[in-house]
C-alpha cells in the first residue's frame, strides 16, 4: 500500500519532442504529489506538485496530470531539451501524519540534441 | 547562500569506522529528514525530526543514530560501518501544513 509505482525507467526522446512519466499509487491517503528533478551529484530539486483537487497543473513546460479514481498521475515535459537530461522521481505523501514522501523508482530522461 | 547544507560531500572509510554526517538548513523549517539513496538511485526515508523531536524512524539499523541539537540541524551518526552502508545520504527540511521538501547535494559514502 505504500508504494509508487514508476514508469519507464529509462527514457530517450529527441530535442522538441514530449517526455511522459507516469506514476501510480495504492494508499487513497496520499493527498501530495510532488515531482523533483535530479542531476548527477546534485539533490532531488522540486520542480512541480500538485494536490487531488486538481486533475492538472502546469508550470512552464512542465504538467501533471492527475486521476484520482485510477490513482495515477503523470508529468509531461513539452518541448524538451537536452538541459532536461537528467534523473526525475515522482513522490507521495500524506499531509496529515508524518508527512513522509513515498519516492518511485525514478527514471532517467534522456534528450537528444 | 545555500539553503540546505551538508558536510562532508565525500566520505571514504574503513568497514568498522564509526562516522557523523552533518546537515543544517536557513530556511526556518520545523521539520527535517534524512534519505539513503542506494546504486540503483532508489530513495527511501530514514528519519524524521519536527522540532527536535523524533518524528519517523523507519526499519533502519541500531547503528545509525539521528541527533538533533536545534530545529535547523539534524546530524547522523553512523557506527561499525558496514559494506551495505554505501550509498548517498540526503538531508531534507520541510515546513508544516504539507509543504514541499528542499533537500542538499548528498554525501556520499563510500567503505572499502
Amino acid at each position: 500500500q505504500q508504494q509508487v509505482k514508476q514508469s519507464p525507467q529509462s527514457l530517450i526522446v529527441q530535442k522538441g519532442g514530449i517526455s511522459i512519466i507516469n506514476c501510480a499509487y495504492e494508499n487513497t491517503a496520499f493527498d501530495y504529489f510532488p515531482w523533483y528533478q535530479q542531476f548527477p551529484g546534485k539533490g532531488p530539486a522540486l520542480l512541480i506538485a500538485i494536490r487531488p483537487d486538481v486533475s492538472e497543473k502546469k508550470e512552464g513546460r512542465f504538467t501533471i496530470s492527475f486521476n484520482k479514481s485510477a490513482k495515477q498521475f503523470s508529468l509531461h515535459i513539452m518541448d524538451s531539451q537536452p538541459g532536461d537530461s537528467a534523473t526525475y522521481f515522482c513522490a507521495a505523501s500524506s499531509t496529515s501524519g508524518t508527512y513522509k514522501y513515498i519516492f518511485g523508482t525514478g527514471t532517467r530522461l534522456k534528450v537528444l540534441a | 547562500d545555500t539553503a540546505v547544507s551538508q558536510t562532508p560531500k565525500y566520505l571514504v572509510t574503513q568497514m568498522g569506522n564509526d562516522k557523523s554526517i552533518k546537515c543544517e538548513q536557513n530556511l526556518g523549517h520545523d521539520t527535517m529528514y534524512w534519505y539513503k539513496q542506494d546504486s540503483k538511485k532508489f530513495l527511501k526515508i530514514m528519519f524524521s525530526y519536527n522540532n527536535k523531536e523524533l518524528i519517523i524512524n523507519e526499519t533502519v539499523p541500531n547503528r545509525f543514530s539521528p541527533k538533533s541539537p536545534d530545529k535547523a540541524h539534524l546530524n547522523l551518526h553512523i557506527n561499525s560501518l558496514e559494506l551495505g552502508d554505501s550509498a548517498v545520504y540526503f538531508c531534507a527540511s520541510s515546513g508544516t501544513g504539507g509543504q514541499p521538501q528542499h533537500f542538499g547535494d548528498g554525501t556520499r559514502l563510500s567503505i572499502l
